[in-house]
């Protein structure tokens, strides 16, 4: 069964702090996202890769690294989190040809204070 | 933005009734993907419609899709109090041919 895994679910950080979002998939996709969804402005890709090695910048990449060292593994990193970071982000993954489904994780609520 | 403002609505019906949810996208594409969003949950696909294909069934669900028009409606018939949630369509993207999404319709379905 095709699996999307995100830690933490929940995560509180203080303003200035580094965050780390970890996601792992079983699906050997090649291609990983980084989203975040707040009320308004529905689902926007942050960061994206095709492959292990490989990050490329979404639609609001400002203020977020991400990281792919392996195949199952994507990362999405806040160096200085700031209180407008504060949503649910939701890593996926997919085969990259647009029409096989999208597996999505159950997201992570984070809070920044 | 992809996705015409016209995305974002909320609907509440009542159950076995039938309700249409409407999408107008603005760019060029093969295929639109709906998906569908309960409380704490990741999205989930629920429905894929190919440009070759107008109309698509699955159970309860039937999507159609105008490429004329650039848009895309999903209904669902004699809905039920669980399908209760947030319904999102999407287009791929040209970046690793993800998802761009809409704003998303919630629907909520009383007995």
């Amino acid at each position: 069964e095709a699996a999307v895994t995100q830690s933490p679910r929940n995560k509180v950080a203080v303003t200035g702090g580094k965050v780390t979002l970890s996601c792992n998939q079983t699906n050997n996709h090649n291609n990983m996202y980084w989203y975040r969804q707040d009320t308004g402005h529905g689902l926007r890709l942050i960061h994206y890769s095709y492959g292990a090695g490989s990050t490329e910048k979404g639609d609001i990449p400002d203020g977020y690294k991400a990281s792919r060292p392996s195949q199952e593994n994507f990362s999405l990193i806040l160096e200085l989190a700031t209180p407008s970071q504060t949503s649910v982000y939701f890593c996926a993954s997919g085969d990259g040809t647009g029409h096989t489904e999208v597996f999505f994780g159950k997201g992570t609520r984070l809070t920044v204070v | 933005s992809q996705w015409g403002e016209e995305n974002l609505q909320a609907l509440s019906i009542q159950e076995g009734e039938d309700v249409t949810m409407n999408c107008s996208y603005k760019t060029y594409t093969t295929v639109v993907h709906w998906y569908r969003q309960d409380s704490g949950r990741g999205p989930a696909l629920i429905i894929l419609i190919r440009s070759n294909e107008r109309e698509k069934r699955s159970g309860r669900l039937r999507a159609t899709l105008d490429t004329s028009s650039q848009s895309s409606s999903l209904s669902i018939t004699a809905a039920q109090c669980e399908d209760t949630a947030v319904y999102f369509c999407a287009t791929v993207n040209n970046y690793a041919q993800g998802l761009t999404f809409g704003l998303g319709t919630r629907v909520s379905v009383f007995p």
